[in-house]
């Protein structure tokens, strides 16, 4: 069936340092793709998206990149700070039919 | 928030009682989406709306129904509520200029107890 899973489920990188976070999907018809963050209490926010058309998508500080050829989904985090603490999800979309299927989540901790 | 509010924010109920969430917008968007969350399991969907009256099954409907007479509400009911479901609910919406991208409430934690 259709998924959506992460590599690692805790990523502790050093404050300033690029942080990766890595995703995998199955289902080879996924034609658009999100990064979300959520902190502590909160719902998740929309960080990024990409759709299948494209490799590499950048944002302010955030960089998203697609391997359609593996179904493999990374976020890039470029410097980064305190306030990018938080669980980070990928999303998937397919069929144009507007159910977000999520990933489990990984944790970031960005140490001072 | 993007216009949308979940209630309540907290519940506790007892195991075997109809328990009742709504999620409000004031985004006119289509598409409406109540997922659950849990450790481990991130965000399952439960139910979605692509619009009044026309509802769908998630990946975690069992237990669960749900009613849109309007646009701007969603109504997600625990018929018999059980301690499997104590979990934190968010709703989201999406479609407003054919965008798929969700907007989330900030989540109604509820616990059976």
């Amino acid at each position: 069936g259709e998924s959506v899973g992460l590599h690692l489920p805790t990523l502790s990188v050093q404050e300033g340092d690029n942080s990766i976070i890595n995703c995998a999907y199955s289902n080879s018809a996924s034609d658009y793709f999100i990064w979300y963050k959520q902190e502590s209490g909160k719902g998740p926010q929309f960080i990024i998206d990409i759709r299948s058309n494209m490799d590499k998508r950048q944002g302010q500080r955030v960089t998203v990149l697609l391997n359609k050829t593996v179904k493999h989904l990374s976020l890039q985090i470029a410097a980064t700070q305190p306030g990018d603490s938080a669980v980070y999800f990928c999303a998937e979309n397919a069929d144009s039919s507007y159910k977000l299927i999520f990933g489990s989540g990984t944790r970031l901790l960005v140490r001072p | 928030d993007a216009g949308i509010t979940q209630s309540p924010r907290h519940k506790v109920t007892e195991t075997g009682t109809p328990v009742t969430l709504r999620c409000h917008q004031t985004e006119n968007h289509r598409y409406m989406y109540w997922y659950r969350q849990d450790p481990g399991h991130g965000l399952r969907l439960i139910h979605y709306s692509y619009g009044v009256k026309d509802t769908d099954k998630g990946e975690v409907s069992d237990g669960y129904s749900v009613s849109r007479s309007k646009t701007e509400d969603f109504l997600l009911t625990l018929e018999s509520a059980t301690s499997s479901q104590t979990s934190v609910y968010f709703c989201a919406i999406s479609g407003a200029g054919g965008k798929v991208e969700a907007f989330f409430g900030q989540g109604t934690r509820l616990t059976v107890v």
